[in-house]
């Protein structure tokens, strides 16, 4: 079955520091990964997707995820991090060609603190 | 470029109240459209996803419905709330039937059922 888990519930990282928010995922075929944010009260905001190409995938406000095949996993990171880059992070998983079939992982929160 | 308007914002109702959730995509054609369910600022729980007016289909039996009357426009609604219903609800669209389709999320709307 086609799943995605994100195993830390919560991130912690002093400001300026980097940061790696992990994600895994089961698929049976070519995935297609996402990374979304969401801010308190607010819906969420696309931040970058792997679909083919490039392992090393960049996107907006200074992230970036790395697709790796071999481990199944698509960690986001982002070289120094940022008091405003405190949010929920959700991964999300799509492998068939359907409106529908996209699944997301539980969501990691993080927080930076100055 | 494309938008997406959802309403309202926030919303306390009495259990056995009707519901009416609104949202509208402006900006594009023949969008998908989904309705999720957001409990307890975690995982995202897909409750109906339609690719063309009149055609909804549900992922899990619960007390809602659904409907796209128009091209850009998809409701939420329920004849009678439960406790249960409570939740942040979130809009979506994409447009296109390719996995790598990306997801747009709309602001969300804050439902209390007291």
């Amino acid at each position: 079955a086609q799943s995605v888990a994100q195993p830390e519930d919560q991130v912690n990282v002093a400001e300026g520091n980097p940061l790696t928010v992990k994600c895994t995922y089961s698929v049976s075929g070519n995935p297609y990964l996402f990374w979304y944010v969401q801010y308190p009260n607010r819906g969420l905001q696309f931040l970058l997707k792997y679909i083919t190409g490039d392992n090393l995938v960049k996107g907006s406000y200074g992230f970036e995820a790395e697709f790796n095949k071999s481990q199944t996993s698509f960690h986001l990171k982002k070289p120094s991090a940022l008091v405003s880059d405190s949010a929920l992070y959700f991964c999300a998983v799509r492998l068939y060609s359907s409106a529908s079939k996209i699944i997301f992982g539980s969501g990691t929160r993080l927080s930076i603190r100055p | 470029s494309q938008t997406i308007h959802q309403w309202p914002a926030t919303l306390v109702q009495p259990v056995g109240s009707p519901l009416s959730l609104e949202c509208t995509v402006e900006g594009t054609s023949n969008p998908n459209l989904y309705w999720y369910r957001q409990a307890a600022g975690r995982g995202l729980q897909l409750l109906f996803y339609s690719v063309g007016i009149g055609q909804i289909s549900s992922e899990v039996p619960q007390n809602l419905s659904a409907s796209r009357p128009q091209d850009r426009q998809f409701i939420l609604s329920s004849k009678k709330l439960l406790l249960s219903d409570s939740g942040f609800y979130l809009c979506a669209w994409s447009v296109g039937r390719g996995a790598g389709n990306t997801i747009y999320f709309g602001e969300g709307s804050w439902l209390t059922v007291v």
